[in-house]
């Protein structure tokens, strides 16, 4: 297992136009996170899933986003209507909770750029 | 609401130059306390958890310390490829890591 794979690395959308990303968790994580980082400012907590279920949404996650985890295995997320503000680097990271000095681990990002 | 707040922004050293980043927190039942290390257009990497004051962790020339209020990570005898954004995260029971702003460290050779 080579860690936690985000697809794509960069996207450059027009605005009003609909994005997805994709993120294939550590195997073995039955946790996988959505977080959203803006330049200069730390990781910002968007959605996560147990397994295939959806616990917990920020605030910050309007109705023109969505995600999932069919199965429970690799998650989407999407943007509907994109805005300029949408702009940010989308960080997907995986834990198992049970684990002793978990931590969570991170993708690489997909780096959106709405135009 | 849980918040952490990591002082300086910014810290500049020269090769050699030991120094602390700091991290207080605010949170209702620390389950633990993390730090991560991330180089520019990457995802953050674990460094440590820390779960209750008093505790201590060490990776080469870093080290982490925790008390009820806020962390330090030390950095001794720097060279410039610690050069990264350090993050500090808390997470309350059950629920996810909320990060701190980070500190931008630049070690000059």
């Amino acid at each position: 297992d080579t860690g936690v794979s985000q697809d794509p690395r960069h996207k450059i959308t027009k605005r009003g136009q609909n994005v997805t990303f994709r993120c294939d968790p550590i195997s073995e994580h039955n946790r996988l996170y959505w977080y959203r980082q803006t330049l200069g400012q730390g990781p910002e907590f968007l959605t996560y899933f147990q397994n295939e279920a959806q616990l917990e949404k920020s605030r910050l996650l309007s109705d023109r986003f969505s995600a999932e985890r069919p199965k429970g295995s690799f998650s989407t997320l999407e943007i509907q209507r994109t805005e300029q503000g949408d702009s940010a680097m989308y960080l997907c990271a995986s834990s198992f909770p049970q684990t002793v000095n978990y931590g969570y681990t991170f993708g690489s990002g997909t780096r959106l750029t709405v135009v | 609401e849980d918040q952490v707040t990591q002082s300086p922004e910014a810290l500049r050293l020269q090769e050699g130059e030991s120094s602390s980043l700091n991290c207080s927190y605010t949170v209702s039942g620390l389950r633990g306390l993390f730090w991560y290390r991330q180089d520019p257009g990457k995802g953050p990497e674990f460094l440590f958890t820390l779960y209750s004051a008093g505790e201590e962790k060490e990776k080469e020339r870093l080290k982490a310390t925790l008390t009820k209020k806020e962390s330090f990570l030390h950095i001794t005898a720097p060279k410039p490829e610690d050069s990264a954004t350090y993050l500090c995260a808390v997470q309350a029971r059950n629920t996810p890591l909320v990060f701190g702003k980070g500190t931008r460290l630049s070690v000059i050779a």
